[in-house]
């Protein structure tokens, strides 16, 4: 158990649609990251916060937005949901901002979307 | 940019057979290095790390050498059990931010 928890675990939807997911990272951590897992693209990095704030972006596309709450829990809202946004999505914790030697980034289970 | 290039799977092996799985890398800098591994069903679970030239990570039998001049992370196992069954992910984290670059994974599945 990495100490990383995501919910749901499975989520099953139809295209159009909104959904919300959410991750609580390890305690003590600070900076969540978000990937996503497809068999088309691979694991990819989407996005990271820090202490509430976005500190960088990857792939994300434009109908997908996160937030860091004061709690330090995550949401990655998924909107306008297509048939390809079907993929396992995993939050990541460490505990640092920066890149450094020591920081090692945390993954809980997933939650896995399927879009109809 | 930053990449991570993985051999292809499936690996099939035996019980208690060695195990290499090929990982090279192409970065800017001085990259931190990582095997994470997902078994069925499950998260990924850092398995082990190298985060400069010449450092050997390891964990549960499993090494990995960090070497700059192949730029490779290999991940090896003198002899592997059933329940190392899994996909073995390579991959590097380096310039400024921490994210993570994944290989594509390579699923392992070890025969009785």
């Amino acid at each position: 158990d990495s100490g990383v928890t995501q919910t749901p675990k499975h989520l099953i939807t139809a295209t159009g649609q909104r959904v919300t997911l959410r991750c609580s990272p390890r305690s003590g951590d600070l900076s969540v990251y978000w990937y996503q897992q497809s068999l088309d693209q691979g694991l990819q990095f989407l996005i990271q916060y820090y202490n509430g704030e976005e500190r960088a972006k990857g792939n994300i596309l434009e109908r997908f937005s996160a937030q860091q709450f004061p709690d330090l829990h995550s949401e990655l809202n998924l909107s306008s949901l297509e048939l390809g946004d079907s993929a396992l999505y995993f939050c990541a914790s460490s505990p640092l901002l920066r890149t450094s030697i020591t920081d090692t980034q945390y993954f809980g289970p997933g939650t896995r979307l399927t879009v109809l | 940019g930053n990449s991570v290039t993985q051999m292809e799977g499936p690996v099939t092996l035996s019980e208690e057979a060695f195990l290499t799985i090929n990982c090279t890398y192409t970065a800017t800098g001085y990259p931190s290095l990582f095997w994470y591994v997902q078994y069925p069903g499950e998260g990924l679970q850092l398995l082990l790390k190298a985060t400069k030239a010449d450092d050997k990570g390891s964990n549960k039998g499993f090494e990995a050498t960090y070497r700059k001049e192949t730029t490779s992370f290999h991940l090896e196992k003198g002899s592997v059990q059933v329940s190392d069954s899994a996909v073995y992910f390579c991959a590097l984290r380096g310039g400024a931010t921490n994210k993570l670059i994944f290989g594509t994974g390579t699923l392992l599945a070890v025969q009785p």
